[in-house]
């Protein structure tokens, strides 16, 4: 369908890797978010661009966190010298309005699975 | 952020009425309330959202308490594909980010 697509599905690094993580939003969508969700946890915010803006990214966890939107449709998230601590899935949702419509509801990718050996 | 608070789990039978509740005592006057579920394996998906009246749509219905502090999600014929965790959601109309601030969220079970 015409989803939001993310890749890999799943991802095994080895600690001190760097790893990077794409966003493919829904053709159209002007806002787009990233959200961490560790085992059991709900998920959390990391950072949001709207259009190639990033106008928010006070949840990224630390500077080894980086996330872009060059042209403001895919997005990727990378990871710099990755530890164990950042196993989790990272999920990346979009949706159509940009700040101020407060209603639109985002809508999300199924994930990608980060493990970090 | 406007805190909720949800029961850890609950458990229903496949075909009844579901009831969920959260509470949001300190909900403000610009506060929307939205819901989103996830499946397993799944990213969430959004349900509905209301402000002060019920609201009905063709996945549930959600209902306000008068003094909006709290609200039930209402499941009207659960089926085993609604087995999920539930979130309950504030979502301030005015501030800058558009952030969701999810909580730990109900995990409902469905019995066949």
């Amino acid at each position: 369908g015409a989803g939001v697509s993310q890749s890999p599905r799943y991802k095994v690094a080895k600690r001190g890797q760097d790893v990077a993580l794409r966003c493919d939003p829904i053709s159209g969508h002007v806002s787009l978010f990233w959200y961490q969700q560790a085992l059991g946890q709900g998920p959390e915010f990391l950072t949001y661009f709207q259009n190639e803006a990033q106008l928010d990214k006070s949840g990224l966890p630390s500077d080894r966190f980086f996330a872009e939107r060059p042209e403001g449709s895919v997005s990727t998230l990378k990871i710099q010298r990755t530890q164990q601590e950042d196993s989790a899935v990272y999920l990346c949702a979009s949706s159509l309005a940009p700040i101020g419509a407060r209603n639109q509801p985002q809508h999300f990718g199924d994930g990608t699975r980060l493990s970090i050996l | 952020d406007a805190k909720t608070t949800q029961p850890n789990s609950m458990e229903s039978n496949e075909e009844e009425p579901v009831h969920l509740p959260c509470n949001h005592s300190t909900i403000s006057g610009t506060d929307y309330i939205h819901w989103y579920r996830q499946l397993p394996s799944q990213g969430p998906e959004y349900v509905i959202h209301g402000l002060t009246s019920n609201v009905n749509n063709r996945m549930a219905s959600l209902a306000i308490a008068e003094d909006r502090k709290s609200s039930t999600l209402i499941l009207h014929r659960a089926t085993l594909r609604d087995a999920a965790v539930y979130y309950c959601i504030l979502r301030p109309i005015i501030q800058g980010a558009q952030k969701l601030v999810f909580g730990q969220g109900t995990r409902l079970t469905i019995n066949p």
